[in-house]
């Protein structure tokens, strides 16, 4: 069974303090990795995608993926009380896990207070 | 990023009736669309992948009869709920995949059966 597994939160931090996120997957094979922000009853938004290990950032985001360890975080800088929401962890296993489907983990909820 | 339109938004219906979900891709073609299954409070669950010009992919325990999936051209994917049951009410969201494997998600349908 694939897993990706998240602390379902509620994750708490102040205004304009750094919110990290954090996502472990069972299949050391998986190719490709996101995260999707989804506020209550909405659709996923993509926020991130993350191939290969390091850190990649884009604006107040950074992904950050260690396949080694078999994780990867997503690290909100100067969190915004519009960043209050469920962050969903993706992970494609690739062709060997079933193709291009995606697994979610459960999803972490940010809660960031004023 | 690339847009997905999903039709109708909401659709409340009469236990026994069937309902069609439509889902658009609007910027770009998509070979594979995926559609997606979530109750309140709860991750999302994929149901099956949709094929264009072939026959759907079902997840485990996803009835196929029921879930009918047609994929008719490279825009468009619908999902019908034939002989819907309360069970049933849930919020149905399609993803499609322009480059590489990231997904993009419509905003979703909220089905309500009475």
């Amino acid at each position: 069974q694939k897993e990706v597994e998240q602390n379902s939160g509620p994750l708490s931090v102040p205004e304009g303090a750094i919110a990290s996120l954090n996502c472990t997957y069972s299949d050391r094979g998986s190719q490709s990795f996101f995260w999707y922000r989804q506020y209550s009853g909405k659709s996923p938004e993509l926020i991130m995608s993350i191939y290969s290990n390091g850190d990649k950032e884009d604006g107040r985001f950074t992904a950050q993926l260690n396949k080694a360890s078999q994780y990867v975080s997503l690290l909100i800088r100067d969190s915004q009380p519009s960043d209050s929401a469920t962050y969903l962890c993706a992970v494609n296993p690739g062709l060997t896990g079933g193709g291009n489907k995606l697994t979610f983990g459960t999803g972490t909820q940010l809660k960031v207070e004023l | 990023g690339a847009v997905v339109s999903q039709h109708p938004s909401w659709v409340i219906c009469k236990s026994g009736t069937s309902v069609k979900i439509e889902c658009r891709s609007l910027d770009f073609q998509a070979t594979t669309m995926f559609w997606y299954r979530q109750f309140p409070k709860q991750s999302l669950m994929l149901m099956a992948t949709s094929n264009e010009g072939s026959k759907a992919t079902y997840e485990q325990g996803v009835e196929k009869d029921k879930f009918l999936i047609n994929h008719a051209s490279l825009t468009l994917s619908t999902l019908t709920v034939t002989s819907a049951h309360p069970e049933d009410s849930s919020f149905y969201i399609c993803s499609a995949r322009p480059l590489l494997d990231e997904q993009f998600f419509g905003p979703g349908t909220r089905l309500t059966v009475l």
